[in-house]
């Protein structure tokens, strides 16, 4: 079975910083996805960034990128300059290639607190 | 293009009572996934429908069931309700072309068990 890691229960980073949140998984697949997930409070889930595990080229969306570590089974998000509004839940996911669309293996998240 | 739609939002049950709640996914999508998600356990999987077919469920007892119609709206029902069922129920829709795991979240229903 999948399990997915996040260490960091709360994090808080000053406005235009950068902050990295840390996740590990373990897996006995070969093919698979991970996901950041993004919860503001009293708001709808969206996805942040996907990386591919066949991809060695770790992925990046604007002010958000990753480090995927395949051998390490590491998926780190980092967030650069840091907005008011990156303040959120934030939720590492994984999910195996031809699995179910819909189930998704989430770490427990890390509460993110951007400050000004 | 509306997003994913739950109803109700909020709702307040006592110890074994039943209740059901809705969930309209983004026009097009027809795959239909539930999530538990409470601050010990964080988000678990319920079920997914697809086609009004379940394609697969998670480790919850048979009290939690759910169903999916011909237009794609998905219900979830829990029966006989216990204290820890109290939580933020979460839907969320897929459009299930390529496989790639982008799930589009409704706000949740939270319910509160007394």
């Amino acid at each position: 079975a999948q399990t997915v890691t996040q260490s960091q229960p709360e994090m808080s980073v000053q406005e235009a910083e950068t902050v990295t949140l840390s996740c590990t998984y373990d897996t006995s697949e070969n093919n698979y996805y991970l996901f950041w997930y993004k919860q503001p409070p009293s708001r709808q889930m969206i996805l942040v960034i996907r990386q591919e595990a066949y991809k060695q080229q770790n992925a990046t969306e604007n002010r958000f990128s990753v480090n995927f570590q395949k051998a390490a089974k590491s998926f780190s998000l980092k967030i650069s300059d840091s907005q008011l509004g990156d303040t959120a839940m934030y939720f590492c996911a994984f999910m195996k290639q031809g699995g179910s669309q819909g189930n998704l293996i989430f770490g427990k998240g890390t509460k993110l607190s951007v400050k000004p | 293009k509306a997003g994913v739609t739950q109803t109700p939002r909020y709702l307040i049950k006592t110890r074994g009572q039943q209740v059901t709640l809705s969930c309209s996914p983004i026009s097009g999508h027809r795959s239909v996934s539930w999530y538990q998600q409470t601050p010990g356990q964080g988000l678990q999987f319920l079920f997914e429908y697809f086609s009004e077919t379940q394609r697969n469920k998670g480790n919850f007892p048979g009290r939690f069931s759910g169903r999916q119609f011909s237009n794609s709206r998905s219900e979830m029902n829990v029966s006989t309700l216990e204290l820890g069922d109290s939580a933020l129920y979460l839907c969320a829709s897929s459009s299930n072309t390529g496989n790639t795991g982008e799930l589009f979240f409704g706000e949740g229903s939270r319910l509160t068990v007394l």
